[in-house]
């Protein structure tokens, strides 16, 4: 199935270093998800996006929606070392589907 | 607000048994659900789109008479693997659309299957 391009693959930072990340594609997208998945458990939403240019935020979290509608960025600021995981990005076309598309994935290791 | 829970959290079976999954949504109604499978250190990648009281749309690639999928009210949906081999060993995640609200989509804990 498609993915999207997500980077990068992974990253190891301090703690308290600020992070960021994006995903990009090749297709317009209406709708962009940020989640975070923990091993062993399912992925928890983090942020929702929904209009182009859209810069929301959730804590530490931020996220925009690309004025281009062809991609997404996440940043995380003062990391911390609960904010290890895998952060994937998921996009809805504009087509009326429901599915959502995901991205490879970024791997965030926090050094102590 | 917005719980879905999955059940098993993880089964070990024979080959050539069958194998089901439950996925509910706790607080809300999901007219649409969705069953990934992910495998170590990758992606989610869709197989099915579950629809209440209709039948489930499968991605390209999956066969639906090996995953059967029942979604049977607006917070049940059940996935079975049936006559499971050793590579249907994998990580088996749900999820629900919540669309009364944002159409977002809330994911269930996952269940780990394993095949022997």
């Amino acid at each position: 199935g498609q993915q999207l391009n997500q980077s990068p693959q992974s990253m190891f930072i301090q703690e308290g270093e600020d992070v960021s990340m994006n995903c990009t594609s090749s297709s317009i997208f209406n709708t962009w998800l940020w989640y975070k998945q923990d091993p062993g458990e399912g992925p928890v939403l983090l942020i929702a996006l929904y209009k182009a240019g859209e810069l929301t935020s959730n804590g530490r979290l931020t996220a925009q929606f690309g004025t281009t509608r062809k991609d997404s960025f996440l940043n995380i600021s003062a990391s911390i070392p609960s904010d290890v995981g895998i952060y994937f990005c998921a996009g809805r076309r504009t087509s009326g589907t429901y599915k959502y598309i995901f991205g490879t994935g970024t791997r965030l290791k926090v050094l102590a | 607000g917005a719980v879905v829970s999955q059940h098993p959290s993880w089964v070990i079976c024979k080959s050539g048994t069958s194998v089901k999954i439950e996925c509910r949504s706790l607080d809300f109604q999901a007219t649409t659900m969705f069953w990934y499978r992910q495998f170590p250190k990758q992606s989610l990648m869709l197989m099915a789109t579950s629809n209440e009281g209709s039948k489930a749309t499968y991605e390209q690639g999956v066969e639906k008479d090996k995953f059967l999928i029942n979604h049977a009210s607006l917070t049940l949906s059940t996935l079975t693997v049936t006559s499971a081999h050793p590579e249907d060993s994998s990580f088996y995640i749900c999820s629900a659309r919540d669309g009364a609200s944002t159409d977002t989509q809330y994911f269930g804990p996952g269940t780990r299957l394993t095949v022997l």
